[in-house]
């Protein structure tokens, strides 16, 4: 079946530092969802990319979807307090959504 | 968000009692699903429904049921809790299974 695979698993950041956390899909991907979950909160859809090397920006946030469609990331660009969180990818598959393991993003002051 | 609640918010139940967990949306959304969240397995999902009456399995289904007579409603059940269903219970809505998800704020169930 399909796996999503999501790396590095935790991300400590130095608040105005970059980075980015990668997606990795063992089969192409129709499209691919990103989503956010605040710690105690629910997952929260931030984007959907769907076509090959597709970018899209949102704020201090870029997403990218790989020629193949099989990877993604997802770069941060100076890193607030307000990033910490885990970052899902989410690949689709028939009916459903199968989800990385996330990201989880802690933030030094 | 608003259009999808999730009910009981917590709960706490005895090994081998059953329990249900209620998923109520006000979208009118097709498809429905449930997903556990455990740390370090990410969301993992249990069943969905693709319509009233339509359902099928996750990945992990094994102990659980469901049932969808409603649109408004999904309907998750434990037949026998275990220890191993102590988890955090989230349901999701989308109008198409090509689109992003919206999900309910969640169920922490502990099975003691």
């Amino acid at each position: 079946g399909q796996q999503v695979m999501q790396i590095p698993q935790y991300q400590h950041v130095q608040e105005g530092e970059d980075f980015t956390t990668y997606c990795n899909s063992s089969t192409t991907l129709s499209n691919i969802q990103w989503y956010k979950q605040r710690p105690g909160g629910h997952p929260v859809f931030l984007i959907q990319l769907v076509k090959s090397g597709e970018v899209k920006k949102q704020k201090r946030l870029t997403f990218q979807f790989g020629e193949a469609k099989k990877n993604s990331s997802l770069h941060i660009t100076a890193t607030q307090t307000t990033d910490v969180g885990t970052y899902f990818c989410a690949g689709p598959h028939d009916y459903k959504l199968s989800f990385g393991a996330g990201t989880t993003v802690t933030v030094r002051a | 968000d608003a259009g999808i609640t999730q009910s009981p918010r917590h709960k706490v139940t005895e090994t081998g009692t059953p329990v249900t967990l209620r998923c109520h949306q006000t979208e009118n959304h097709r498809y429905m699903y449930w997903y556990r969240q455990d740390p370090g397995h990410g969301l993992r999902l249990i069943h969905y429904s693709y319509g009233v009456k339509d359902t099928d399995k996750g990945e992990v289904s094994d102990g659980y049921s469901v049932s969808r007579s409603k649109t408004e409603d999904f309907l998750l059940t434990l037949e026998s809790a275990t220890s191993s269903q102590t988890s955090v219970y989230f349901c999701a809505i989308t109008s198409d299974r090509g689109l992003g998800y919206t999900f309910g704020s969640g169920t922490r169930l502990t099975v003691v």
